[in-house]
C-alpha cells in the first residue's frame, strides 16, 4: 500500500455505460494527477489539480471528466468511452514543488467493450 | 520539459551492481533529476531525485555529472525484485512529471 488508494482495481464497461474511478490519499499532499498508460506506450499525463483547482488538462477528450472535491480525493468520471480508451489509469499525489516526489496508486485496469 | 535519453533495455546479474545511464543534454539550471521505477502490474514508484550533488538513499544512489548533462542511477546489489522499467525524468518549474519510455531492466539469476 503506497498511501494512494485507487478503486476499483479492475473495471469492464460497455461503450454506453457511465462509471467513475476513485482516488484517495491521506498523505497531506496538495497536488493530484491522473495518468493513462496504454499497452506499450509511455504514461500520458491527463489532468493536474493543485489545492482542488485544475491546473492542467492535457487535451483530454470530454468523455473523461475529472472532479476534485477536496485535496484528498480525486475522481475520473467516464461516459461513452471507446475501446481504445482501455488502459491502466493511474492516480498520483505530491506535495508540490520540483523537489517533491510523486506517490502513485496501483491503478485501475479499464476495459471498454 | 527537457527530454531525457535512456537505453531501451539492460541486463544485469543478480547480486551485482547496476548502473542505469540517462542523458539530458538540454537540462536547465533549475531542473531536478527524478528517477522512478515501475514493477509489473503496479504504478510507478519514486526512487530518488537530485539537483547537483550525488544522492544516496536506502533504495539507490544517484550520480550526477558535473555539467549535469547526464546522470546514473546505481543499484548497489541487484535482486530479482529490482526487475522493472526505470524512468529518468527532469522536473522543471511546472508542476508535472512527463514520462518517457524508460529502461527495462532484466535481472538474471
Amino acid at each position: 500500500e503506497t498511501g494512494v488508494t485507487q478503486t476499483p482495481r479492475h473495471l469492464v464497461m460497455g461503450m454506453t455505460n457511465k462509471k467513475s474511478l476513485k482516488c484517495e490519499q491521506h498523505l497531506g499532499h496538495n497536488a493530484m494527477y491522473w495518468y493513462k498508460q496504454s499497452a506499450k506506450k509511455p504514461l500520458e499525463l491527463m489532468f493536474v489539480y493543485n489545492f482542488k483547482e485544475q491546473t492542467e488538462n492535457n487535451s483530454v477528450p470530454s468523455r473523461f471528466s475529472p472532479e476534485c472535491p477536496n485535496s484528498s480525493h480525486l475522481f475520473l468520471h467516464l461516459h461513452t468511452l471507446q475501446p481504445e480508451d482501455s488502459a491502466l489509469y493511474l492516480c498520483a499525489s505530491s506535495q508540490g514543488g520540483q523537489g517533491a516526489g510523486y506517490t502513485f496508486g496501483s491503478g485501475t485496469r479499464l476495459t471498454v467493450v | 520539459d527537457a527530454k531525457t535519453t535512456q537505453p531501451n533495455s539492460m541486463e544485469s546479474n543478480e547480486e551485482e551492481p547496476v548502473h542505469l545511464p540517462c542523458n539530458h543534454s538540454t537540462i536547465s539550471g533549475t531542473d531536478y533529476i527524478h528517477w522512478y521505477r515501475q514493477l509489473p502490474s503496479q504504478g510507478p514508484e519514486y526512487v530518488i531525485h537530485g539537483l547537483t550533488s550525488n544522492v544516496n538513499n536506502r533504495m539507490a544512489s544517484l550520480a550526477i555529472a558535473e555539467d549535469r548533462k547526464s546522470s546514473t542511477l546505481i543499484l548497489h546489489r541487484a535482486t530479482l525484485r529490482d526487475a522493472a522499467v526505470y524512468y529518468c525524468i527532469l522536473r522543471g518549474r511546472g508542476d508535472k512529471i512527463i514520462f518517457g519510455k524508460g529502461t527495462r531492466l532484466h535481472i538474471l539469476p
